[in-house]
């Protein structure tokens, strides 16, 4: 398994171009999740998908866009690229296990791609 | 509020000494999953290790175990005989399980581990 792959890890783009940053992952996991960190800080989630076809927003989604059209990949657009957009973006997938009240999941990791936007 | 909170934005273990990683967190959720997650220079976030708030037990993976203090809504990191390679940022997150729908992960602030030879 590869897991979860990111295409591509570094990136420059100008302000006002838009781009989309690729997220495929092998294991079959319903689960997928677009995160961006900036520098010093955590995690923050942008969007996340439970399953082909569903999508919802997550903490900070301004600025991007995502559809689930498979199982497998999750892209995630750029429109109009700001400065503030500067970060390293990670794709993330995973399957959920156990019942209620000990029902959670584990999130897996792609390597990140690494944006910069002047 | 801040729902996860690691204090110590720093730390330094000599090799092959243990070290502890602190994490508070907040929630008024019953069923929770508490998580830490290593983040080498590489820039990869790798899983380390699992807790959930129904577990009678702390959760151990190898050398990484997670002291879980349910009333003191602690759930630190504990590295046994440090090596080199544990120098990284090690970042502790909460997913709340919202009477069966799940929550999303929230990350704290992480904490940069450094082990000296």
């Amino acid at each position: 398994n590869a897991g979860v792959t990111q295409t591509p890890k570094f990136r420059i783009l100008k302000i006002g171009q838009s781009m989309t940053l690729q997220c495929t992952q092998d294991m079959n996991h319903n689960y997928m999740y677009w995160y961006r960190q900036d520098p010093g800080m955590g995690l923050k989630l942008i969007y996340y998908s439970v399953g082909a076809g569903i999508t919802d927003k997550g903490e900070v989604p301004n600025g991007y866009n995502v559809s689930r059209s498979t199982t497998e990949d999750f892209p995630l657009r750029l429109e109009l690229a700001a400065p503030s957009q500067t970060s390293v973006y990670f794709c993330a997938s995973s399957y959920s296990w156990g019942d209620y009240p000990r029902r959670t999941d584990t999130q897996y990791f792609g390597p990140g791609t690494r944006l910069t936007v002047l | 509020a801040q729902k996860i909170t690691q204090t110590q934005p720093g730390m330094f273990v000599q090799e092959k000494e243990a070290v502890t990683l602190d994490c508070t967190y907040d929630t008024s959720d019953q069923s929770y999953g508490l998580f830490w997650y290593k983040q080498p220079s590489s820039g990869e976030m790798i899983f380390l290790i699992y807790q959930g708030s129904y577990d009678e037990q702390n959760a151990t993976e190898g050398r990484y175990s997670l002291n879980f203090q349910k009333a003191r809504k602690s759930a630190n990191l504990v590295i046994s005989a440090s090596q080199l390679g544990d120098s990284a940022m090690y970042f502790c997150a909460m997913r709340e399980n919202n009477g069966g729908s799940q929550g999303n992960l929230i990350f704290g602030k992480g904490t940069k581990l450094s082990v000296k030879p």
